[in-house]
């Protein structure tokens, strides 16, 4: 079956700009969960949404939002960039809390 | 903040060699994972492993997993250079229903290099 798509591959923005990224989960998967990868923090939490509700919400300040539509694709949005927004964004889906988790493969997100 | 820390930061072998990686957490957990992530791309689950669970396996895999002393293992037998990854092991704290259950807190990795 198909993985997790995560569009786009690569983003260039500059400061102040505002990004919306997608990711589409696995057929029958509900729960999509947001990471941020970056060299200095590593792997943080960003949010976790199942069947359309914010289920959990990492340390990050409300200009990163989300949601989930009804057939379970999910996107991001980072509005009002800043250079520190760099990183590796990734998207993991699962059928339910307490199973693992398959990973997109990220978009790369580079703020200039 | 980081949960997870694992030891060491970088593992050398060559091929043929086992690999073990540690990893130590501080809060009680629902379960813990190990991932794979090749080149800065997504992570591949490896094994997941439950509170109640003492050992997993999962072809050249082992986990373990000690509760009492908050901390789990992950050994790979007889490497292969296509094993070169960074490895990271991450925790789903919390009970069931407990506002930390399906947040991952994923360690630094380790970053292990098999030499053909």
């Amino acid at each position: 079956k198909a993985g997790v798509t995560q569009t786009p591959r690569y983003l260039i923005k500059t400061r102040g700009q505002q990004v919306t990224l997608s990711c589409s989960p696995i057929s029958g998967h509900r729960s999509v969960s947001w990471y941020q990868q970056t060299p200095g923090q590593g792997l943080q939490f960003l949010f976790e949404y199942f069947s359309e509700t914010q289920r959990n919400k990492g340390n990050f300040p409300g200009r990163f939002s989300g949601r989930q539509f009804s057939n379970s694709r999910s996107e991001m949005n980072v509005s009002t960039l800043e250079l520190g927004d760099s990183a590796l964004y990734l998207c993991a889906s699962s059928y339910d809390r307490g199973y693992g988790y398959t990973f997109g493969s990220g978009t790369r997100l580079t703020v200039v | 903040s980081q949960q997870g820390e694992e030891d060491p930061q970088a593992l050398s072998i060559q091929e043929g060699e086992n690999a073990t990686m540690n990893c130590s957490y501080k809060t009680s957990i629902n379960n813990l994972q190990w991932y794979r992530q090749n080149s800065g791309r997504g992570l591949v689950h490896l094994i997941l492993i439950r509170s109640n669970e003492r050992e997993k396996h999962s072809g050249r895999l082992r986990v373990t997993l000690d509760t009492s002393k908050k901390s789990s293992s992950l050994l790979i037998t007889a490497s292969r250079a296509a094993d070169t990854a960074s490895y990271f092991c991450a925790t789903d704290a919390g009970g069931a229903g407990g506002t930390s259950y399906g947040k991952l807190t994923f360690g630094q990795g380790t970053i292990l290099t098999v030499h053909p």
